[in-house]
């Protein structure tokens, strides 16, 4: 899983209020990557950070922001949650070549 | 627009045969192009890579074919096993644009014992 670690693993939470996702990794990657997976879409790129405070957007940023303080960590936030926010979320990191490898996912319901 | 189309969106094979999943892209520029396997409440997992200037990559039972002129890639599953049953994404990136992978939708293999 190349050290790569999300919290929390499960999340439900009410329309309109903030909510923040956290990869954590350990093994000093570059660049992190937050995709979101609905199903009929594959894995769509919200945003992604090629170091620490450089980040960009990606495909489907809208309605999110991220932080990268630290080289381990990469924060995901939901300013204000949408039930069209309600996915699967995925970190990853890219490793050797161009590989990504990917956390094992947070399951976050917005009601 | 969606930039890696895949197909099909899902298939059942018997145990023994050969499961094929294709995908087009329509960025000429893509230089790496891997396939991922998910199970059930998992992350997706690499499971083969290819990169456009090789036409076919093997990899003990998973092969990946590549038509660049086409600009199509496949992946085919032989001898399929019950525990191959999982979903199969194709994707595509490009060094100089950070490594961003671009997804096709996916497809559920089912393998019948």
């Amino acid at each position: 899983d190349a050290g790569i670690t999300q919290s929390p693993r499960h999340k439900v939470t009410e329309t309109g209020t903030p909510v923040t996702l956290r990869c954590h990794q350990t093994e000093n990657h570059r660049y992190m990557y937050w995709y979101r997976q609905d199903p009929g879409h594959g894995l769509r790129l919200i945003h992604y950070s090629y170091g620490v405070k450089d980040t960009d957007k990606g495909e489907v940023s809208d309605g999110y922001s991220v932080s990268r303080s630290k080289t381990e960590d990469f924060l995901l936030t939901l300013e204000s949650a949408t039930s069209s926010q309600t996915s699967v979320y995925f970190c990853a990191i890219k490793g050797t070549e161009d590989t990504q490898y990917f956390g094992p996912g947070t399951r976050l319901t917005v009601l | 627009q969606q930039q890696v189309k895949q197909s099909p969106q899902s298939l059942i094979v018997q145990k023994g045969g050969i499961s094929i999943i294709n995908c087009a892209y329509e960025n000429t520029a893509f230089d790496y192009f891997p396939w991922y396997q998910q199970f059930p409440g998992k992350g997706p997992a690499l499971l083969i890579a290819i990169r456009p200037d090789v036409s076919e990559k093997k990899e003990g039972r998973f092969t990946i074919s590549f038509n660049k002129s086409a600009k199509q890639f496949s992946l085919h599953i032989m001898d399929s096993q019950p525990g191959d049953s999982a979903t199969y994404f194709c994707a595509a990136s490009l060094q100089s644009n950070d490594y961003k992978l671009s997804f096709g939708a996916g497809t559920t293999v089912t393998v019948r014992a």
